[in-house]
């Protein structure tokens, strides 16, 4: 079952930032959080992970509050091609003794709209 | 999705033959996941394999469903005497052995069942 508790929906303007929040309260301290999307039915797609730190790359930023139950998935300036689902996911690492695979939840559905 | 090949992209099948959905991991990866994912539903994990081992097969259907990741080759999900509740699209995704590594996605083989 996913660990992870994300809103059903959620829009966006096209140019302004998207904040996808997502849940994990019962993340263990080994456990890293992922988040994917998946664009119409295509293969997911790897977006950005952290353990506790917060992470930036050229996609997006990833905030993860201190006590780590919950993070923020951030796309600066959301365009039309953002619109998709987007999972979070909580995965362990198999060297500190955690899990290997991805478990997907519902997601999110972002619609970035004109 | 940086290099995992899934072929063939479209199968068809009708009911009661055997389907063989191939899966070639990112070159250095050892580890592959399969997951499936009915029409307008989530992603389900079905199997985690390792060359030559089955980790975790706690997603696949206890009939007719089986996976193998050869020393050398691809790997391999087979499907047999299909139904049609089988008609589905099935991802494989690869990872390195490191544990907080990100996995990535095939494009996926579309499955229907006639």
């Amino acid at each position: 079952d996913a660990k992870t508790t994300q809103p059903p929906s959620m829009d966006c303007a096209e140019g302004r930032a998207a904040n996808l929040p997502c849940n994990h309260s019962t993340i263990s301290g080994n456990e890293y959080v992922y988040w994917y999307r998946q664009i119409h039915s295509q293969g997911p797609q790897y977006i950005i992970h952290g353990l506790k730190n917060n992470e930036t790359n050229e996609m997006a930023s990833l905030i993860i509050t201190e006590d780590r139950k919950s993070s923020t998935l951030i796309l600066p300036h959301a365009t039309l091609r953002d619109t998709a689902v987007y999972y979070c996911i909580v995965r362990g690492s198999m060297f500190s003794g955690g899990y290997n695979k991805l478990i997907f939840g519902a997601g999110t559905r972002l619609a970035v709209h004109p | 999705n940086a290099g995992v090949m899934q072929n063939p992209r479209h199968l068809v099948r009708r009911r009661g033959q055997e389907a063989r959905l191939r899966c070639s991991p990112v070159k250095g990866h050892s580890h592959v996941y399969w997951y499936r994912q009915l029409p307008e539903e989530g992603l389900k994990f079905m199997v985690y394999l390792q060359k030559e081992n089955i980790i975790d097969e706690s997603g696949m259907p206890k009939e007719r469903f089986s996976a193998e990741f050869p020393k050398e080759g691809p790997s391999i999900l087979r499907i047999q005497q299909v139904v049609r509740g089988d008609s589905a699209a099935y991802f494989c995704a690869s990872s390195p052995p490191e544990g907080s590594t990100e996995a990535f996605f095939g494009q996926g083989t579309r499955l229907t069942v006639v």
